[in-house]
Formats: C-alpha cells, structure tokens, sequence
C-alpha cells in the first residue's frame, strides 16, 4: 500500500484558515486520496477525496498536487469544533481496506 | 447520509465474561464491514474484514478464537471479545462502504466506536 506522511501535530487559531499538508511520493495512478477526521471519542469521519483534480464540499478543500505526490486538506475557517485528528489515506478502490496512519492532531485556538 | 450505527457505546463488564459488539448500517447494504480497536492516544488499528455470508479475513497479529466476527446479513455484523480480560480494553470502532457504490472510490462510513473496560 502507499504510505502517506503527515505532521504530527498543527495549531490554529479560530476563524482563521487552516492548511493541512500530506505527502505521498509513492502514490500510484489509480490510488484516490481520502481524508478523515476523528473527534475525540468519536468514531472517523469522511471530509473529501479526489483523484487529480481539486476538489471542495461543504467541509473542506482538497488540493492535489500537478504530480500528485502531495495534497493538502484546506479549512477554510477554522472553528473549535474542528479540533481533531486528521487522517490522509489513500486507497485504489471502495473494496480497499482503509490503513490509518498517526494522522495530524489540529488543535484550534479561541 | 449513510449512518453506521453501534451498540453499545460503552460497556463494563468483569474479566473472563464474553462481550459482543454489533454494528449496523441504517440506510445501505454493506457486504463487507471492518472492525478496528485504538488504544489512548494512538491511531485506529485495523482488525479484521468482515464479508457477510463468508468468514471473516484477520490482520495478522489478530486471534480469530479471541474476536469473533459474524456477519450474518448485508446490514449486521458484530464483534464478540470473548473472555475478555483488561487488556482487551480498548476502543472497537467498525466501517462499512456502501454496497450501492461499486468499485467507485467512495468513502467508508464509521460507527462512533464502543468503548469496552475490563475490570
């Protein structure tokens, strides 16, 4: 499988923009780049996924990198309940298990 | 939107009992759920697949006698621990992709977890 990369950790202070970044050298032409979120003592959430083009809905921004060796989940204004984990995984089809890896911990500041 | 419901969300219960963990999709059919365990500040761990109407395929590491995996219709499966012990504590989270979305990278759809504590 495709390893992703992210930092452990970001800050962000609320109503601000947030840019969370996410490398996967290794991605192969078909793998799709999903992004989930975990709350704290919740189950994940989906935010986004996208193959190549960039991508928005009602949560978030996905933007894929031309080479699509990097893609960054985009929040536009961050609030306190953003606060959480966010995972980057990428997976070749629906039937592909979904690998977590550490995630980035965002933390949000009032 | 599709909604993965689990039950219970937390349970206590004393070493040695067998605790099962059920997992239902509402508004789908899923033929195939996964069940993942994460400990305190560590990331979800991927336990096993669970196909209804086949046996479950376990990551390695995982003991199959220890977390049975039943998935007796397109819209249940469920996870027993038995003789569960305090090292069985731990966070059960399960998925489940929507049936309807073929070989479509569609995303998976997560309960929000059982928190299981052996004394």
């Amino acid at each position: 499988d495709a390893k992703t990369t992210q930092p452990n950790s970001m800050e962000s202070n609320e109503e601000e923009p947030v840019h969370l970044p996410c490398n996967h050298s290794t991605i192969s032409g078909t793998d799709y780049i999903h992004w989930y979120r975990q709350l704290p003592s919740q189950g994940p959430e989906y935010v986004i996924h996208g193959l190549t083009s960039n991508v928005n809905n009602r949560m978030a921004s996905l933007a894929i990198a031309e080479d699509r060796k990097s893609s960054t989940l985009i929040l536009h204004r961050a609030t306190l309940r953003d606060a959480a984990v966010y995972y980057c995984i990428l997976t070749e089809t629906s039937y592909d298990k979904v690998i977590f890896g550490p995630g980035t911990s965002l933390s949000v500041i009032p | 939107g599709a909604v993965v419901s689990q039950h219970p969300s937390r349970v206590i219960c004393k070493s040695g009992t067998s605790v099962k963990i059920e997992c239902r999709s509402l508004d789908f059919q899923a033929t195939t759920m996964f069940w993942y365990r994460q400990f305190p500040k560590q990331s979800l761990m991927l336990m096993a697949t669970s196909n209804e109407g086949s046996k479950a395929t376990y990551e390695q590491g995982v003991e199959k006698d220890k977390f049975l995996i039943n998935h007796a219709s397109l819209t249940l499966s469920t996870l027993t621990v038995t003789s569960a012990h305090p090292e069985d504590s731990s966070f059960y989270i399960c998925s489940a992709r929507d049936d309807r979305g073929g070989w479509d990278n569609q995303p998976q759809h997560f309960g929000d977890g059982t928190r299981l504590s052996i004394l």
